[in-house]
């Protein structure tokens, strides 16, 4: 059983750019939601994706985007980078379903210069 | 909305003796679900124990117990002979029934374990 693993780990972006964010999610699982973690604090939710749809979105700009494939992976897009977006971006993966277990991955750490 | 808040940015304890970690939560729902996970330095949140709201009795995982107030909306974590890779980041975390992985988090509580 694989675990959540994320591509890439770091990344330098310039702002204004836009970036793509990529995560695998556990085998199985069909959920993905993707959380947002400035340093020192706690994460914030982005968004979640179930068979494809997004089903939950947290308080975040439109910049923020995201997709989910067949296979359950999912990407999170961000348009027009800005410095404030420089953050370590979890994904996590899970079971729909009552008491279910969402398993994260190690992080991408984005920089925004 | 629901809100999470723990009140200690940063803790620290000797090696083998009991800390306990506080959370206070905020939510008008009745059916939901509370967490504490932990996030060492290779940044990946590691589920450490889960309570559901509709349990009175308060969940255990080996050294890892808590203190669950429904009424007082508190879920503190109290961690027993504590080891030196106990130390981390724990973050106290909220779900509501059904809302697959919308976790809201706390700012978190950076643990410290001495030799």
């Amino acid at each position: 059983e694989t675990g959540v693993t994320q591509s890439p780990t770091h990344l330098i972006k310039t702002r204004g750019q836009q970036v793509t964010l990529r995560c695998s999610s556990q085998s199985g699982h069909n959920t993905v939601s993707w959380y947002q973690q400035a340093l020192g604090q706690g994460p914030q939710f982005i968004f979640q994706y179930y068979r494809e749809e997004e089903n939950g979105r947290g308080n975040f700009p439109p910049r923020f985007s995201g997709l989910q494939f067949p296979n359950y992976s999912s990407e999170l897009n961000v348009n027009a980078l800005e410095l404030d977006d420089s953050a370590l971006y979890l994904c996590a993966s899970s079971l729909a379903g009552v008491n279910t277990e969402a398993f994260f991955g190690q992080g991408t750490r984005l920089t925004v210069v | 909305a629901q809100t999470v808040t723990q009140s200690q940015p940063e803790m620290s304890v000797q090696e083998a003796e009991t800390v306990t970690l506080s959370c206070t939560y905020d939510t008008s729902e009745s059916n939901y679900y509370l967490f504490w996970y932990k996030q060492p330095p290779s940044r990946q949140m590691i589920l450490v124990i889960r309570q559901e709201a509709y349990k009175q009795q308060n969940a255990t995982e080996n050294r890892f117990s808590v203190n669950f107030q429904k009424a007082a909306k508190s879920f503190s974590l109290k961690i027993s002979d504590s080891q030196l890779g106990d130390t981390a980041m724990y973050f106290c975390a909220f779900i509501l029934h059904n809302a697959g992985n919308m976790l809201t988090f706390g700012g978190g509580t950076r643990l410290m374990v001495k030799p």
